[in-house]
């Protein structure tokens, strides 16, 4: 079984500063790991994800994640905010097999950026 | 875009009535998955099927059925709906390497 806890429902930065969005895993298998973002009525969208080759990942729109193993963590971070960085991040995790591919999600970070 | 498609995107009906949510992969996609976004429960993962076949079940209801048709989509039956079913449905497609795709969603409204 795969699970994911974020760390603060919402995050507040402002415009030019640091993102910096906080995802910790738990899994009983080799996982993947996902970063989708949620713009308002909007679907998931792929920001990035991790499958088992590089730890560090560079996504779209300037994010990235580093998967460090020895803290089951993947946190994501972009270096400068923008005013359309705001919306709802969703970290997730699946297994590394098909039959394992179904997503279980965190709660979720909701993202305002500050002008 | 995404390339899944659903429909329709919003739906309101009433306790107690039955509704059927669609959706479209992407060509070539063989993986459907069907989630429920609500305010109390975050995404939940329903079902998934794989060229036509149920290969898992999350956290779906007795009275949620879904399944995939020959040509690949997948409808989501949802009956005796009740005002706790009120949420954001979303289906998802994917190839052999585990990366979803998600549609838009579909918006139900039980009133």
């Amino acid at each position: 079984a795969q699970s994911v806890t974020q760390l603060g429902s919402h995050v507040s930065v402002s415009e030019g500063a640091l993102v910096l969005l906080r995802c910790n895993y738990s899994s009983s298998v080799p996982p993947y790991l996902f970063w989708y973002v949620q713009y308002p009525n909007q679907g998931l969208q792929l920001l990035l994800k991790y499958t088992s080759a590089a730890t560090l990942v560079k996504g779209i729109n300037g994010f990235e994640a580093e998967f460090k193993k020895s803290e089951t963590s993947f946190h994501l971070t972009k270096p400068s905010a923008h005013m359309s960085d705001a919306a709802e991040y969703f970290c997730a995790v699946s297994g590394s097999h098909l039959s394992d591919y179904k997503l279980s999600f965190g709660a979720g970070t909701t993202v305002t950026v500050r002008a | 875009d995404s390339g899944v498609t659903q429909t329709p995107k919003h739906l309101i009906t009433a306790t107690g009535q039955r509704v059927t949510l669609r959706c479209s992969p992407r060509s070539g996609d063989l993986s459907v998955y069907w989630y429920q976004q609500s305010l109390d429960q975050g995404l939940q993962f329903l079902i998934h099927y794989y060229n036509g076949e149920e290969r898992a079940k999350g956290n779906i209801l007795e009275r949620f059925s879904a399944q995939q048709f020959p040509d690949l989509h997948s409808e989501l039956n949802l009956s005796s709906l009740e005002l706790g079913d009120s949420a954001l449905y979303f289906c998802a497609s994917s190839d052999n390497r585990g990366e979803a795709f998600f549609g838009q969603g579909t918006r139900l409204t039980v009133v």
